[in-house]
């Protein structure tokens, strides 16, 4: 089956602009997060949705970011006025879920969209 | 809390050897533990994970990661690498006892093969 898909691959844009990311998770998987990896640095976590629950958004750095998922299928992360520090690759997973206690399963990364804000 | 720790940044190893990459972790129970690869401009993928049972685990492409509590590590081997298994490798720790669904990552450590 197909895999997690991040669009655009690659998106420049210029600061003070707005830019959306989207990300379609893998047929069935209830989880998704959403990360940032800046070059040469590890993931940053940004936002997870399961199911139908409010979303844990802890992770996200600023009010410029946001994200929606539309049930249990494509997630979009919208980056407002975006700034030069915003340029990174996001990297998007999905992953099954278990039942309470923490889930145990894998989780399945899309190949990220690299974001060079100029 | 929940945390993991890659104490090495780069890995080199000659091809045919064995390799070890590093992991540690810290969490309040029994955790949930994975290792993950990312090749060049690409996204990161599963190799291996422990849950529960066995402390020795078997992934993809050869490698195998033990689970030691004692030592609360964690850490990746295969026992001849490969130049194709340079990568960025990244330990991932989850607690289940903590009810939190969202893993945190090590920050990475890059192996280089040399021929």
């Amino acid at each position: 089956g197909a895999g997690v898909s991040q669009s655009p691959s690659n998106k420049v844009t210029e600061k003070g602009k707005d830019v959306e990311l989207r990300c379609d998770p893998i047929s069935g998987h209830t989880a998704l997060y959403w990360y940032r990896q800046r070059l040469g640095q590890g993931l940053e976590f940004l936002i997870y949705f399961q199911g139908n629950s409010a979303p844990d958004k802890s992770g996200l750095p600023s009010d410029r970011f946001s994200a929606e998922r539309t049930g249990e299928s494509v997630s979009t992360l919208t980056i407002q006025r975006t700034q030069q520090e915003d340029s990174a690759v996001y990297l998007c997973a999905s992953s099954e879920t278990g039942t309470s206690g923490g889930s145990s399963y894998e989780q399945y990364f899309g190949p990220g969209t690299r974001l060079t804000v100029t | 809390a929940q945390s993991v720790a890659q104490p090495e940044d780069q890995v080199n190893v000659a091809e045919g050897n064995p390799l070890t990459v590093k992991c540690t972790y810290s969490v309040s129970g029994n955790p949930y533990l994975f290792w993950y690869v990312q090749y060049p401009n690409r996204g990161l993928q599963f190799l291996l994970k422990y849950i529960t049972g066995d402390n020795l685990v078997k992934g993809s492409y050869g490698f195998e990661a033990e689970f030691n509590k004692s030592q609360t590590s964690f850490h990746l081997k295969k026992p001849s690498a490969l130049v194709s298994d340079s990568a960025l490798y990244f330990c991932a720790v989850r607690d289940p006892g903590g009810g939190s669904y969202i893993p945190t990552f090590g920050r990475g450590t890059s192996l280089i093969v040399h021929p």
